[in-house]
C-alpha cells in the first residue's frame, strides 16, 4: 500500500506546454510537498502547504503553481514549459509542520522524471 | 541564508565503515536528519537526532552532532554493497527541509 503515490513517474513533453503531476498520499497527513532535484541531485523544496497556508520558496517561477483538491492531494501544475524545468519532481508529506515537531518526518514520494525537450 | 553542505563522493570497500560528513549553518534547527536515495527511487528517512543531543546509534548507524561547529556525521558500520546510494543530510527551516547536495557512496566488494 503506497503512502506517497505520484503519477505519471515519467513525463516527456515540448516546450512551451503546459502539464500537471498529480500526488496522492494516504497517511492522513496534512503537510505537503513539492521538491526539485536537478539533474546534480541537488533537491530544493519548492511549496509546503497544509489546510491553513502556502508557502512558496521565492526562488521558484510564478509558472509553477500547487493545487490541492482536498487534503490527501497536492498537484503540481506547471504553464509554459523550459528546458531548464527537467528534473526529478518529489512529493512529500508529514503529519504537521516541520517545525520543532520530530514527528513532522516526511514521506517522499518515487517521483517524476520531467523531460522538456 | 540556510546551506547545507556535504561533500560529493566517497568510496569504501565492503566491510569497511563508511563516514559521511555535513555542516549546517542555521543553528536554530530543531532536528537534523539523514536520508538515503537508491537509483531510481525517492527519498528514505534513515535517521534524525534532536539537536540537543551529540549522538545518536541505530543498530549499524551512528550520528554524531557538534552543535558548536554545526557539524553532522554519519557512520555505517560493516558496510555493506546494499548500502551504495546517495546520502542526504538536512536540516529543517520552518515548513521544509533544506538538504545538502547529498554524498554518493560507492561500496566496492
Amino acid at each position: 500500500d503506497t503512502a506517497v503515490s505520484q503519477t505519471p513517474k515519467y513525463l516527456v513533453t515540448q516546450m512551451g506546454n503546459d502539464k500537471s503531476i498529480k500526488c496522492e498520499q494516504n497517511l492522513g497527513h496534512d503537510t505537503m510537498y513539492w521538491y526539485k532535484q536537478d539533474s546534480k541531485k541537488f533537491l530544493k523544496i519548492m511549496f509546503s502547504y497544509n489546510n491553513k497556508e502556502l508557502i512558496i520558496n521565492e526562488t521558484v517561477p510564478n509558472r509553477f503553481s500547487p493545487k490541492s483538491p482536498d487534503k490527501a492531494h497536492l498537484n503540481l501544475h506547471i504553464n509554459s514549459l523550459e528546458l531548464g524545468d527537467s528534473a526529478v519532481y518529489f512529493c512529500a508529506s508529514s503529519q504537521s509542520e516541520l517545525a520543532d515537531n520530530w514527528r513532522a518526518e516526511q514521506y517522499f514520494g518515487p517521483g517524476t522524471r520531467l523531460t522538456v525537450t | 541564508g540556510e546551506d547545507v553542505e556535504q561533500s560529493l563522493f566517497l568510496s569504501v570497500r565492503e566491510g569497511d565503515s563508511s563516514v559521511i560528513n555535513c555542516t549546517y549553518t542555521d543553528s536554530s534547527s530543531t532536528y537534523l536528519y539523514w536520508y538515503k536515495q537508491e537509483p531510481g527511487a525517492g527519498l528514505q528517512l534513515l535517521t534524525y537526532i534532536f539537536s540537543n543531543m551529540d549522538m545518536k546509534q541505530d543498530q549499524r548507524l551512528t550520528v554524531l552532532l557538534n552543535k558548536k561547529d554545526k557539524h553532522l556525521s554519519l557512520r555505517i558500520a560493516d558496510t555493506q554493497t546494499g548500502d551504495s546510494a546517495i546520502y542526504f543530510c538536512a536540516e529543517s527551516i520552518s515548513t521544509a527541509l533544506i538538504f545538502g547536495k547529498g554524498t554518493t557512496l560507492s561500496v566496492s566488494s
